[in-house]
């Protein structure tokens, strides 16, 4: 089946580490998506990418890096930079140039920092 | 910039009653509407999306919304609760597949037996 594939689904981390969250699907589409959703709060963009190679910071990059060397592939690290990094973390990908372009997400990683 | 407001951030319903989740968009031309779910430490699930097609879009588990450009709004309803439909729901708005997708801050459905 086709899907978006996040792993893991918990990590626990101590401050001054960074860790890296796995995003893979298997749709072919173009675009992928990282977002970060605290508690009572919506969904904030951190990055994302339109094709392989090249990628844009959303509304809350800082501390995070992305990297998109293959289409299926999306991994987001957090790095020791970012202050507050416990939250559920989701990735979402969608097909580029289509009429509505509607996201699919994954299941969710839950980062807590010790 | 475009903007997402849903009113209520928490919606109690009897189980049987009509569900009516708010969201209200601004938009200078009407853009791509969605409706998501989210059930506890998952991913977000899309219920519908309004194209332009229809006004009334049918989606998933029974909901369905209705777009009205005079209103700016694209209101979730459901004719009868059910308790699985205890969940977290997300309007979201989307100018083209180029632009971002804008999110509504979220409203906590909660079902009554």
């Amino acid at each position: 089946d086709g899907g978006i594939t996040q792993s893991p689904k918990y990590l626990f981390r101590k401050e001054g580490q960074n860790v890296t969250l796995s995003c893979e699907q298997n749709l072919n589409h173009d675009a992928m998506y990282w977002y970060r959703q605290d508690p009572g709060q919506g969904l904030r963009l951190i990055y994302y990418s339109q094709i392989v190679n090249d990628f844009q910071k959303g509304d809350i990059a800082e501390g995070y890096s992305v990297s998109r060397e293959k289409k299926e592939s999306f991994p987001l690290t957090v790095t020791s930079a970012q202050k507050n990094p416990t939250a559920f973390y989701l990735c979402a990908s969608s097909i580029v140039g289509t009429l509505t372009g509607e996201l699919f997400f994954g299941e969710g990683s839950r980062l807590t920092v010790l | 910039a475009q903007s997402v407001t849903q009113l209520g951030s928490h919606v109690s319903v009897s189980e049987g009653a009509l569900v009516l989740l708010r969201c209200n968009y601004s938009s200078s031309v009407p853009p791509y509407l969605f409706w998501y779910v989210q059930y506890p430490n998952q991913g977000l699930q899309l219920l519908l999306k309004y194209t332009s097609a229809a006004t009334l879009v049918k989606g998933i588990n029974g909901f369905e919304a209705e777009f009205k450009k005079s209103e700016t709004s694209f209101h979730l309803t459901k004719p009868s609760a059910h308790m699985s439909d205890a969940a977290e729901y997300f309007c979201a708005v989307r100018k083209t597949s180029y632009d971002k997708v804008i999110f509504g801050p979220g409203t906590s459905l909660s079902v009554i037996p």
